[in-house]
């Protein structure tokens, strides 16, 4: 059974900091690999999704990477601003699950002015 | 585009009622799966439907149901509420069964159970 974890679970940094989430899965036979971001009260946004045969997937600030060997995935916010403070979690799909996501706890994090 | 529509964005019930939660997929999108988040768990698959038909279910009780529609749309329903029920119900929509393509999800309906 696929196991998604997310450290550290709360992240606060001064505005303009570069950081790096972090998200690991126990079970490399994933389809493609993704992550979210949710506001207080809100649904998930789609931020990036990574194809099992991808290494990395690019968006404006946003580069997300994926090492099915070691099974972990991170997640690179360049410039950090106070508009990034949300709750950023990861969800594998796996192989032969149909689109079934098993989501990591979340990392929470707090950008600072 | 239109995302993902779900109604209605918050109820409140009591323990033994039941509910009915909708949703409406992005247009062309022909995959549905239902989510519940709570604090203490997270965020857990309840069941995907695809083409009417439910394609995987997750662990949870028999009173947690659902069906899909022949334009996409999705309905679950929840019969005997309890007060562990209480979680903010999440629906995703995507292309099919193969698609490689984001899922996306739509803002969820807060369900209390009082």
């Amino acid at each position: 059974k696929q196991e998604v974890t997310q450290i550290p679970a709360a992240l606060s940094v001064p505005e303009g900091e570069n950081l790096v989430l972090n998200c690991s899965f126990t079970d490399s036979a994933i389809y493609n690999l993704q992550w979210f971001r949710q506001d207080p009260g809100k649904g998930l946004t789609s931020l990036l999704l990574i194809q099992s045969s991808q290494r990395e997937q690019t968006s404006g600030r946003l580069n997300a990477s994926l090492d099915k060997s070691s099974g972990r995935s991170t997640l690179y916010i360049a410039a950090s601003q106070p508009g990034d403070s949300a709750t950023y979690l990861c969800a594998a799909r796996d192989n032969n699950a149909g689109n079934m996501l098993t989501f990591g706890g979340g990392t929470r994090l707090m950008v600072k002015p | 585009k239109a995302g993902v529509t779900q109604t209605p964005r918050y109820l409140i019930k009591t323990r033994g009622q039941q509910v009915t939660l909708s949703c409406s997929p992005i247009s062309g999108h022909r995959s549905v799966s239902w989510y519940q988040q709570t604090p203490g768990q997270g965020l857990q698959f309840l069941f995907e439907y695809f083409s009417e038909t439910q394609r995987n279910k997750g662990n949870f009780p028999g009173r947690f149901s659902g069906r899909q529609f022949s334009n996409s749309r999705s309905e679950m329903n929840v019969s005997t509420l309890e007060l562990g029920d209480s979680a903010l119900y999440l629906c995703a929509s995507s292309l099919g069964q193969d698609s490689n393509q984001p899922q996306h999800f739509g803002d969820g309906t807060r369900l209390s159970i009082l």
